[in-house]
C-alpha cells in the first residue's frame, strides 16, 4: 500500500540556514503528494502540494518542494529558515486516484535557533 | 469563511463516560474526514464522509467509536464508553477533493480520558 516515510523526526538548523526535510513515498508514482505545517495546539495547514502538473512546486512562507521519481522522493526546503518556522511538518499522500484520503507520514519537528 | 470548527476544544472526562465531538465543514465541502493524533501512532484516518455518506470507516478503532453525519454541515465522532487510551487529538478536516487542495483542517479537540 502507498505510504510515505519521513526520516528524521527531528531537526535543528539555525536561522538564516537551508532547511530540508526529507521525504520518501513507497511505490508507484502517487496521484498527490502533500506537505502540511502544525504549529503548537493547532489543526494542520497545507504547505504546497504536488499534482504531477510541475516536479518543483512552490507553497507558502517561502517552501518549496521538489519530485524527483527517480528518488521517490519529495524533499521540502526553504533556503533560510526563519524563527517563525518552527514547528512540525508533515507530508501525505493520497494512496490511489479512487480514493480522497490522504495517509500521513510521521511528522518531523523543525528547531530554528538564533 | 470561519474554516472548519470543531467543539469543544478541550475535553476532559471519566472512563466509561460518553463523549461526543462535534466538527462543522466548510460550507460547499462535500468530503469530510476525522483524523487521531497521538505521540505513538501518529495521525491516523478514523473515517471519512462524502456527501453525508461514510465511504471508509476501517479506521475506526472499535466498536466503541461511531460517527454520523446527519447534513451536510454537521458531523459528530461518538466513544462510548471511554477509556484513558482514546486520549488524543481528534481532528476532522474537509474538502471538495483531495486533489483540487487538499484538505482544511479544524483546530481540534484535545481529549482526555481519567
Amino acid at each position: 500500500a502507498q505510504s510515505v516515510t519521513q526520516l528524521g523526526s527531528h531537526v535543528s538548523v539555525s536561522e538564516g540556514a537551508l532547511v530540508l526535510l526529507r521525504c520518501n513515498y513507497s511505490s508507484s508514482v502517487p496521484p498527490y503528494l502533500f506537505w502540511y505545517v502544525q504549529y503548537p495546539n493547532q489543526g494542520l495547514q497545507l504547505l504546497l502540494k504536488y499534482t504531477s502538473a510541475a516536479t518543483l512546486v512552490k507553497g507558502i512562507n517561502g517552501f518549496e518542494a521538489e519530485f524527483k521519481k527517480s528518488e521517490t522522493s519529495f524533499h521540502l526546503t526553504k533556503p533560510s529558515a526563519h524563527m517563525s518556522d518552527a514547528a512540525e511538518y508533515f507530508c501525505a499522500v493520497t494512496p490511489s486516484y479512487n480514493t480522497d484520503k490522504l495517509i500521513f507520514g510521521t511528522g518531523t519537528r523543525l528547531q530554528v535557533f538564533p | 469563511d470561519a474554516g472548519v470548527i470543531q467543539s469543544p476544544r478541550h475535553e476532559v472526562t471519566e472512563m466509561g463516560q460518553e463523549v461526543t465531538l462535534r466538527c462543522k465543514p466548510i460550507s460547499g465541502h462535500d468530503y469530510l474526514f476525522w483524523y487521531r493524533q497521538t505521540m505513538m501512532r501518529g495521525l491516523e484516518l478514523l473515517i471519512y464522509f462524502n456527501n453525508n455518506v461514510p465511504i471508509d470507516d476501517s479506521g475506526m478503532p472499535e466498536d466503541r467509536f461511531s460517527a454520523k453525519m446527519p447534513n451536510a454541515s454537521f458531523s459528530t465522532l461518538k466513544i462510548q464508553p471511554s477509556e484513558p487510551r482514546d486520549s488524543a487529538v481528534y481532528f476532522c478536516a474537509s474538502t471538495t477533493g483531495v486533489g483540487n487542495y487538499g484538505y482544511t483542517f479544524g483546530s481540534g479537540t484535545r481529549l482526555t480520558v481519567v
